[in-house]
């Protein structure tokens, strides 16, 4: 089992609320991942960091943004929730060395619900 | 057109039989394939590597065909815990830093 963590599991909010999910790694993996997939839908990466203070947006934009200052940390921040937000966030992390993909593993994931 | 592309199903099984199904990838300089299990609201989790020689993990079977861009996964005697979505993955060949591309899944169904 992949020892990486998704905090919270389940998260209803309201719009406008700031909300930070967390996800935490204990591999010692350098690159981390955000993904968000709606129910049926494929995953789409919107965020990933190669390293400590690297993060880069990814393929699908998002108005969230995150942080990298910790090698195990990789939190996510929506600074005014929005329906449009509602989904769920998987956080990944991969090790390996530069110039070889690896297999990410996944957290469990968040349920985001803004009403 | 999509970097990975598969048969969104699904396919209807009965216990105990053979499923077989394919992935397409459209860049010829990817190195690594993977094939990721997803169950219904829950995360992807790593099946197997997809290696150029093909590798086997009990029942399950994968190829790769880097001449027409394709891999495989053949599921012998289907269980109904095989019941999934199965993503096809694959890294993105201009970047060396380890992002990967998801095919949207292929959806199994074993039934008793």
């Amino acid at each position: 089992e992949a020892d990486i963590y998704q905090t919270p599991r389940y998260l209803v909010i309201g719009t406008g609320k700031k909300i930070t999910l967390e996800c935490s790694q204990t591999m010692g993996h350098d690159k981390m991942y955000w993904y968000q997939q709606d129910p049926g839908m494929e995953l789409h990466l919107i965020h990933y960091s190669y390293g400590v203070n690297s993060t880069e947006k990814g393929d699908l934009s998002s108005e969230s943004t995150v942080s990298r200052i910790r090698t195990e940390h990789f939190p996510l921040t929506l600074e005014s929730a929005r329906p449009s937000h509602t989904s769920q966030y998987l956080c990944a992390s991969s090790g390996g060395l530069a110039g070889v993909t690896y297999e990410q593993y996944f957290g469990p994931g968040t349920r985001l619900t803004v009403t | 057109r999509k970097e990975v592309e598969q048969d969104p199903g699904p396919f209807n099984v009965p216990e105990g039989a053979t499923v077989a199904f394919n992935c397409t990838y459209s860049n010829s300089a990817s190195q690594s394939f993977f094939w990721y299990r997803q169950d219904c609201r829950k995360e992807p989790k790593l099946l197997m590597s997809v290696y150029s020689s093909g590798n086997e993990d009990g029942r399950f079977t994968a190829q790769l065909n880097r001449a027409s861009q394709y891999i495989s996964l053949l599921i012998r005697d289907s269980k109904l815990s095989d019941s999934a979505t199965y993503l096809c993955v694959v890294n993105e060949a201009t970047d060396s830093w380890g992002k990967l591309q998801f095919g949207a899944g292929t959806q199994v169904v074993v039934t008793p």
